[in-house]
């Protein structure tokens, strides 16, 4: 089962929309897709689970969307804070996990 | 607030073995699956062992079956990896993380740790 994320680096400035997607080779069931972001030297933070639903505290400028193979997280308008690697992950074969690659998103 | 914390990571020579500890707080520790993820140097996560709230099911990835032992001490609310025959490639640093929700749970990792870097190296 693998998940690749793409694309690998989005260069974008503070303001402006971003776009990344994470394709499954098999179809992922009930949604079971997760965004998580990670900032250098920090653990990665849950934003989405089931595909489209925010985690606690998590600011409404991320949504999810996708189902099946295709899924993508949005960021509305990219804060400063914002700035960092997004991995996608499944749960859908747990507890076996699998990650993508990963998306850095820079200024 | 959900705390996980991990400890006992370090250098170790290839064909080694370390304890990895990870202590929980301010949840109902039983209740949560718990997960291993590490994440070698500039790399992405990659899962390695998952343990049910009561301890009985162990789930591990391929690439540690039968190296790695997840545990658990419900009564002191820890979390443990025992590594053993450690290769150079088990290089990473690795997270403690507590699912998302309690139960049955979807072994979805919600709360993690900051990590524990393990170095195998001679």
């Amino acid at each position: 089962f693998v998940l690749t994320q793409s694309p690998g680096t989005l260069s974008l400035s503070p303001g402006e929309r971003a776009t990344l997607s994470c394709r499954a080779s098999q179809s992922i069931s009930s949604n079971y897709l997760a965004w998580y972001q990670q900032k250098p030297g920090q653990a990665p933070r849950l934003l989405i689970y089931g595909a489209s639903s925010r985690a606690t505290g998590i600011p409404d400028r991320f949504s999810g969307s996708g189902s099946g193979t295709d899924f993508t997280l949005t960021v509305s308008r990219l804060e400063p804070e914002d700035f960092a690697v997004y991995y996608c992950q499944q749960y859908s074969r747990s507890p076996a996990l699998t990650f993508g690659g990963g998306t850095k998103v820079e200024i | 607030e959900v705390q996980v914390l991990e400890s006992g990571g370090g250098l170790v020579q290839p064909g080694g073995s370390l304890r990895l500890s990870c202590a929980a707080s301010e949840f109902t520790f039983s209740s949560y699956a718990m997960i291993w993820v590490r994440q070698a140097p500039g790399k992405a996560l990659e899962w390695v062992s998952g343990i049910g709230g009561s301890g009985s099911d162990r789930y591990y990835a391929d690439s540690v079956k039968g190296r790695f032992t997840i545990s658990r001490d419900n009564p002191k609310n820890t979390l443990y990896l025992q590594m053993n025959n450690l290769r150079a490639d088990d290089t990473a640093v690795y997270y403690c993380a507590k699912d998302h929700v309690s139960g049955d749970g979807l072994w979805l990792p919600g709360s993690w740790g900051q990590g524990t870097l393990v170095t195998v190296s001679s």
